[in-house]
């Protein structure tokens, strides 16, 4: 069994300042780890994963996620907010099945960028 | 290269009618995936598709739910007959048929409104 839990459903942040969105996984397996984004009336976009090799990963927009297997977190960061990085952004685990993948999800966590 | 398609984009119905939602997958994509959101929780994987057959459909809530992939392209999803709790948004996603983590490229949603 896996499962998501993402701390913080609303988070605010100045325009300039550090975004910092936390998540911690539980997995029997190792797992496969993502953050997507979701803007308004848009799908969902992948904005990076972990799979293996390197803990920290580098996605778009530049943000980034370090996974701490000792912690069970891959926690979101970006080092200036921008005020287009206002988003729902969602925490999600994985498993490799076969060529197939069933996600599970966070609840989410709406991110706000004040002038 | 077009993405992950999905109509409509919004339905309101009412309770005890039947409501049919649609995904057109990226072209070539084997694998397609059927999510749903209800307000305030989190996305929670439905079914699974690989071509025309269902490979994992745990995540049906009950017989309501019919999904369907004829000739491994485009997906339905019908709720027949729709219930209060049936509101949510519906989303699609489709990936390659790869071992590994195949990405999972994800529609904008269908938001269903059941009065």
């Amino acid at each position: 069994a896996q499962s998501v839990t993402q701390l913080g459903s609303h988070v605010s942040v100045s325009e300039g300042a550090l975004v910092l969105l936390r998540c911690n996984y539980s997995s029997s397996v190792p797992p496969y780890l993502f953050w997507y984004v979701q803007y308004p009336n848009q799908g969902l976009q992948l904005l990076l994963k972990y799979t293996t090799g390197a803990t920290l990963v580098k996605g778009i927009n530049g943000f980034e996620a370090e996974f701490k297997k000792s912690e069970t977190s891959f926690h979101l960061t970006k080092p200036s907010a921008h005020m287009s990085d206002a988003a729902e952004y969602f925490c999600a685990v994985s498993r490799d099945s076969g060529g197939y993948q069933k996600v599970t999800f966070g609840i989410g966590t709406k991110l706000q960028v004040i002038p | 290269e077009a993405g992950v398609t999905q109509f409509p984009s919004h339905s309101v119905i009412e309770k005890g009618q039947t409501v049919t939602l649609r995904c057109d997958p990226i072209s070539g994509h084997d694998n397609l995936y059927w999510y749903r959101r209800v307000m305030g929780k989190e996305i929670k994987f439905l079914l699974h598709f690989v071509k025309e057959s269902k490979q994992d459909e745990s995540g049906m809530p009950n017989n309501r739910f019919l999904a369907e992939r004829t000739g491994g392209t485009y997906s339905t999803l019908k709720v027949q007959p729709a219930e209060l709790e049936d509101s949510g948004v519906y989303f699609c996603a489709s990936s390659q048929l790869l071992a590994g983590s195949s990405e999972q490229f994800f529609g904008p949603g269908t938001r269903l409104t059941v009065l």
